[in-house]
């Protein structure tokens, strides 16, 4: 029962530095996301994908970009790491909505990425 | 616009109960999630409303007016191991890849 997997756990990263955090998941989910969590707010899209080779931006995608080339792969790139990008980034996946409006289908998330750029 | 207010933190007792509210502003609404987020994990889902009305999960439960643009999160016998932030989300049905607007969480401090 692995879920949602991420890697690093943590990491720090120097100022203009790139680096790839790492989401695989094992539930054979259509939707996957990319969320970055600061103290004390809520969480924050920065990608989304719904499926292999389809993906689109959230709320806060400059400075990142995502592939989606297989079902359980949804890696986020940091190009130039900037401090306001110390953070901690979850990565998520949910199954395809039901064709009942209304239906539950949850997030299920992985443990987090805590990332320090100095 | 779209919005969610939680309280930023509350303090109760242990063996007591206590009720989080969550307010919402969406352009449609298609559903409201509530998560629980202990300190340094991730969040786990804990109950789901979309129509109105209380559903009930063991010591938790949930309620929902979609009128009011209002739910709460209900504790009952309370434990020391429900210290922990409690996240409300809402789908928006403007979206139709049913994206999630979360609220900044409230975090719950269980006293002996």
């Amino acid at each position: 029962n692995a879920g949602v997997t991420q890697t690093p756990k943590f990491r720090i990263l120097k100022i203009g530095q790139s680096m790839t955090l790492q989401c695989t998941q094992d539930m054979n989910h259509n939707y996957m996301y990319w969320y970055r969590q600061d103290p004390g707010m809520g969480l924050k899209l920065i990608y989304y994908s719904v499926g292999a080779g389809i993906t689109d931006k959230g709320e806060v995608p400059n400075g990142y970009n995502v592939s989606r080339s297989t079902t359980e792969d949804f890696p986020l790139r940091l190009e130039l790491a900037a401090p306001s990008q110390t953070s901690v980034y979850f990565c998520a996946s949910r199954n395809k909505q039901g064709t009942r409006v209304g239906s539950n289908q949850p997030q299920h998330f992985g443990d987090g990425t805590r990332l320090s750029i100095l | 616009g779209q919005n969610i207010d939680q309280p930023t933190e509350m303090t109760a007792t242990e063996g007591a109960i206590v009720q989080i509210n969550c307010t919402y502003q969406t352009s449609g609404f298609n559903g409201l999630f509530w998560y629980q987020q202990h300190a340094g994990e991730a969040p786990t889902f804990l109950s789901y409303n979309v129509l109105d009305g209380l559903e009930e999960k063991g010591r938790f439960s949930s309620f929902l007016s979609r009128s009011k643009g209002y739910s709460y999160l209900l504790l009952k016998e309370l434990q020391m191991k429900d210290s922990a932030s409690y996240l409300c989300a809402v789908r928006d049905m403007q979206d139709s890849n049913y994206q999630l607007i979360w609220g900044a969480g409230t975090k719950l401090i269980i006293k002996p």
